[in-house]
Order: C-alpha cells, then sequence, then structure tokens
C-alpha cells in the first residue's frame, strides 16, 4: 500500500498569512493527489484535484503543487473560514490512501 | 448533486447492517461510487468502490467482510456490512467518483455489546 505523510500534523497562523502543508508518498504516484478540507461536524469537501486544479467554486487563495511523490496546499492569505482539518489523497494505485491530516487553527 | 446516507446505528459485535446512499442531481448510472469511514477523532480510510459497471474493489481490512452494490434504478449504492467488529465503528461516507468530487453527510455506525 502506498503511504501518505501529511506535514504538520498541527497549524497556527494569523489571519493573511500563507499557509502550506505537505504530502509526501511512499512511491511515484504521478499527480493523483487530492485535497480535501474538513470543517468540524461535516463531510470533506474537494479543493484540488490531480496535484494541481483547483474545484470549481474554491477560492483562488487555495493552490496545488507537485508531482511524484512529493506535494503542497498553499492558501496564500488565510481567512477566518479556512479553520478546518485538511487531508490529501492518492488514487493512483488501490488502495486508496489519505494523508492523516493537517488541523489549521488561528492564532 | 446530493448524496444521502441512511441506515446507521448501534450494531452488536458479529452482527451486519447495511446502509444505503441515496444519489440525486447526477447520472448515477455512469459514476463510479466509493464508500469512506472516518472512526471518532480519527482520519479518513477508504472503504471500497463500485465502478458504473458494477466491478468492485475493497481495503483489505473489510475484504470478505463488506458488500458494495449499486442500483442504478432506484439511483441507490449500498454497503453490506457482516461480521462487524468494534474497530469498524466509525461515520460512514459515500462520495462520487475517481476523485470523490462530492460526499454525503455520512452516517453513524457504533458496534458496540
Amino acid at each position: 500500500d502506498i503511504q501518505m505523510t501529511q506535514s504538520p500534523s498541527f497549524l497556527s497562523a494569523s489571519v493573511g498569512d500563507r499557509v502550506t502543508i505537505n504530502c509526501k508518498a511512499s512511491q511515484n504516484i504521478n499527480r493523483y493527489l487530492n485535497w480535501y478540507q474538513q470543517k468540524l461536524g461535516e463531510a470533506p469537501k474537494l479543493l484540488i484535484y490531480n496535484a494541481n486544479s483547483l474545484q470549481t467554486g474554491i477560492p483562488s487563495r487555495f493552490s496545488g503543487s507537485g508531482s511524484g511523490t512529493d506535494f503542497t496546499l498553499t492558501i496564500s492569505s488565510l481567512q477566518p473560514e479556512d479553520v478546518a482539518t485538511y487531508f490529501c489523497l492518492q488514487h493512483n494505485s488501490w488502495p486508496y490512501t489519505f494523508g492523516a491530516g493537517t488541523k489549521l487553527e488561528l492564532k | 448533486v446530493q448524496l444521502v446516507e441512511s441506515g446507521g446505528g448501534l450494531v452488536q459485535p458479529g452482527k451486519s447492517l447495511k446502509l444505503s446512499c441515496s444519489a440525486s442531481g447526477f447520472t448515477f448510472s455512469s459514476y463510479g461510487m466509493h464508500w469512506i469511514r472516518q472512526a471518532p477523532g480519527k482520519g479518513l480510510d477508504w472503504v471500497a468502490y463500485i465502478s458504473s459497471s458494477s466491478g468492485t474493489v475493497y481495503a483489505d481490512a473489510v475484504k470478505g467482510r463488506f458488500t458494495i452494490s449499486r442500483d442504478n434504478a432506484k439511483n441507490t449504492l449500498y454497503l453490506q456490512l457482516n461480521s462487524l467488529k468494534s474497530e469498524d465503528t466509525a461515520i460512514y461516507y459515500c462520495a462520487r467518483g475517481f476523485g470523490f468530487s462530492d460526499w454525503g453527510q455520512g452516517v453513524m455506525v457504533t458496534v458496540s455489546s
């Protein structure tokens, strides 16, 4: 199985900050990497698919980059509504696997 | 797009349960569908996938115990959970397509005596 190592586990940042979250795959997953946002008590929401494609309706302050084994989710200017847990998902090969999550809080 | 799960509840270890996911707002028969679960306070675990042509794939942890199926006439996805264990306790979500582009609100399954 492909292991997804996500970092950091917790992140505290201020409104307006640039925030980066990383996922590292245990083997090459090409660009088959998605990012999700999950707010407390809600279902996950797709933000970025195939490493760098912004899902329809998602604010442009969210962006994704990377290929192969190393991927990054960037929030260019943190907003209060971005407080959530963020997960990556590899869908290159079965079984699909998620990162453990990054809990983002406001400082 | 709307996905609505149902069928969860409290069940004893070793017993069975069947979850449903009612889909609307898209051509259900054209999409593969997933089940994903999230144990209380934990991360997400992919459980099973069924293609538009009803081919299936399972996570090792549920293989042989869970069965994913679909009824395109009813626009409904199912997950039959057999031989339940305490570690199957989780919120179960259904999601649409390879990219998990849309998710239901989830349904809680609690396995406890």
